[in-house]
């Protein structure tokens, strides 16, 4: 299986600040990668897919990047609606594999 | 718009077995696939398992053995089915439209579902 290394698993910012959370892949995936925003009673949201592409809704402020074995997600200008949990997910092959997490809270 | 909604037992016991039930709305199950995927209390996402618009699965081999997934679309549900549970196997199931290969293009709230002795 292709093993997915999120990190960090815990990231305190404050609004306004910049932040990037990794996703490392054992293997290349290509650009199989997606990412998803998990939020305290609402459903899982796919943010970006494809690597960099963002899906339809999502705020500018997010972007991703990466290709192969090595991806990043990078979200500019918090906004307090950002403090959530963000989940990396390789489709390259199966079984689809999910990176561990990554919880950003507020400073 | 696409909703998904997962209803399962709440409460299993050990060597028994699950199902659990993703009614959707929005789309037609010819059209895109559905995953299910699970999370263990404090655990990751695991990805289980799905089937494809063409009614074609696959699964994780990690659960193969044991799990089954299916469909009724005249009802725009797919069932999941895992039999011989053990207490590792409490977690929440959901279930998620694929709309783009291999991605979770929309999720339900989830179930918990505990499996106790």
């Amino acid at each position: 299986d292709v093993q997915m290394t999120q990190s960090p698993s815990y990231l305190a910012a404050s609004p306004g600040e910049s932040v990037s959370i990794s996703c490392k892949a054992s293997k290349s995936i290509n650009t199989y990668l997606a990412w998803y925003q998990e939020k305290p009673g609402k459903t899982n949201k796919l943010l970006i897919y494809s690597g960099s592409t963002l899906q339809s809704g999502t705020p500018s402020r997010f972007s991703g990047s990466g290709s192969g074995t090595d991806f990043t997600l990078t979200i500019r200008s918090l906004e307090p609606e950002d403090f959530a949990v963000y989940y990396c997910q390789q489709h390259n092959e199966y079984p689809f594999t999910f990176g561990s997490g990554t919880k950003l809270e507020i400073k | 718009q696409v909703q998904m909604k997962e209803t399962g037992p709440g409460l299993v016991q050990t060597t028994q077995t699950l199902s659990v039930t993703c009614t959707v709305s929005g789309f037609s199950l010819t059209s895109y696939g559905v995953h299910w995927v699970r999370q263990a209390p404090g655990k990751g996402l695991e990805w289980m398992g799905i089937i494809w618009g063409d009614g074609s699965t696959n699964y994780n081999s990690a659960l193969k053995s044991r799990l089954s997934i299916s469909r009724d679309t005249s009802k725009s549900q797919v069932f999941l089915t895992m039999n011989s549970l053990q207490t590792d196997d409490t977690a929440v199931y959901y279930c998620a439209a694929n709309v783009y290969y291999g991605l979770l293009d929309y999720w339900g709230q989830g179930v918990m579902v505990t499996v106790s002795s």
